[in-house]
């Protein structure tokens, strides 16, 4: 079946480095797009990013993915980590269920 | 952007208890889902509906049941709640159209002792 994984559940990195979250899936769909959501302390999730195309780099609030389907990873990064980036992230898939196949999280923890 | 309601927020209730959550969403979108969030398992569908009147299994329905009334409002029901229940349980929808997006509600919060 589907399925998403996420190798790190936490991440620790110091303000001001790069950080950069592992993404890779299975599916036997033709997928349709991908999305990473960040979730704060005590919010909802949220969509960070969102990605169809292949090899195309995808940004928002500094943060970038670009989907690989040759490699099946969708890594999430960022140039210089900020106190505020700290919170939950999910990868995750749509294929053409309708459904979204969530991976299990990684927590990034940015400290001073 | 949506707009996706839960209520309540927080629930305690005690083992063997009938609790019933609720959602509703505005944005005329045509699919909602029902999550719940454990640490160490992630987010996990219980259960999601195409319209009024359907529903569809998710990945983790035992002890669930679901009933979309409206177009916007879709419910879950635990008829015999047990600890194991106790979680964050958020509601999403989506357009069913092209967007394949989420949006999802700010959650509730459900204790069983």
């Amino acid at each position: 079946g589907d399925s998403v994984t996420q190798t790190e559940g936490l991440v620790t990195v110091t303000e001001g480095l790069p950080v950069k979250l592992n993404c890779t899936y299975q599916t036997t769909y033709l997928t349709i797009a991908f999305f990473w959501y960040v979730q704060y302390l005590n919010e909802a999730p949220q969509v960070l990013l969102r990605s169809s195309t292949d090899n195309k780099r995808t940004e928002h609030q500094g943060f970038h993915a670009t989907l690989h389907k040759s490699s099946s990873s969708f890594h999430l990064q960022k140039s210089s980590a900020q106190l505020s980036d700290s919170a939950l992230y999910y990868c995750a898939l749509a294929g053409n269920t309708r459904k979204l196949i969530f991976g299990l999280g990684t927590t990034l923890q940015v400290q001073p | 952007e949506a707009a996706v309601t839960q209520s309540p927020r927080n629930k305690v209730t005690v083992t063997g208890g009938n609790v019933t959550l609720s959602c509703r969403q505005t944005n005329s979108h045509n699919y909602m889902y029902w999550y719940r969030q454990d640490t160490g398992h992630g987010l996990r569908l219980i259960h999601y509906s195409y319209g009024a009147g359907n529903l569809q299994i998710g990945d983790v329905p035992d002890g669930y049941k679901a009933t979309r009334t409206t177009q916007e409002d879709f419910f879950l029901l635990l008829e015999l709640a047990s600890p194991s229940q106790t979680s964050l349980y958020f509601c999403a929808s989506s357009s069913g159209t092209g967007v394949y997006e989420q949006y999802f509600g700010p959650g509730t919060r459900l204790t069983v002792l």
